[in-house]
């Protein structure tokens, strides 16, 4: 089955710099890989996902890249605010199977 | 739109006893929800999976007897813990999809058992 694999576990930046997390998965028949963030206690919310049939997408201050050769997808956040401080989640799905399969998750700490 | 709730938000039971958690799409029809459980610092793990009408699709190493599906409506899904011990204290989510074309899951906001 699929395995997806994410890091770093944490990370701390500094408010304004650039954070990126990054995930690889297994199964080469994935086509669906959405980002997820989740505050304490709460839901995890999409962020910003992306299909297999494309190599980058972008919202606002976050975009995600997808290496389909490789397998591994990436989630970059410019100019991070404490705001942005949650835990990421990665994941993988074959919508054949519709299941998502997530990341580890990744702390990520904004500081002012 | 996509809004899915559950019930409760959080419970606390007696070591023994059975606790239901429910799973609904307010304003679509979900063919599939899935059950996910998560402990503290853990990711997401999923359960099982539930189609309407259907026997529910458990995850290995999910005892099935255990952790009961029900997705009796397009709108509706419960998860019944039996027989509830304190390794089963977690937090709950479920989701949904609109249809099996659709590549989004919708997460409810997760209820959170401890059982004493």
């Amino acid at each position: 089955g699929e395995n997806v694999e994410q890091h770093p576990s944490t990370l701390s930046v500094q408010e304004g710099d650039s954070a990126v997390i990054k995930c690889t998965y297994s199964d080469s028949a994935s086509n669906y890989f959405p980002w997820y963030k989740q505050e304490l206690g709460k839901r995890p919310q999409l962020i910003i996902d992306i299909r297999s049939n494309v190599g980058e997408k972008k919202d606002q201050r976050i975009a995600v890249t997808l290496n389909k050769t490789a397998k591994h997808f990436s989630l970059h956040i410019t100019e991070t605010q404490p705001e942005d401080s949650a835990v990421y989640f990665c994941a993988a799905s074959n919508t054949g199977f519709q299941k998502l399969v997530f990341g580890t998750g990744t702390r990520l700490l904004v500081s002012p | 739109g996509a809004v899915v709730s559950q019930h409760p938000s959080r419970v606390i039971c007696k070591s023994g006893t059975s606790v239901k958690i429910e799973c609904r799409s307010l304003d679509f029809q979900a063919t599939t929800m899935f059950w996910y459980r998560q402990f503290p610092k853990k990711s997401l793990m999923l359960m099982a999976t539930s189609n309407e009408g259907s026997k529910a699709t458990y995850e290995q190493g999910v005892e099935k007897d255990k952790f009961l599906i029900n997705h009796a409506s397009l709108t509706l899904s419960t998860l019944t813990v039996t027989s509830a011990h304190p390794e089963d204290s977690s937090f709950y989510i479920c989701s949904a999809k609109r249809g099996s074309a659709s590549y989004e899951q919708y997460f409810g906001p997760g209820t959170r058992l401890t059982v004493t």
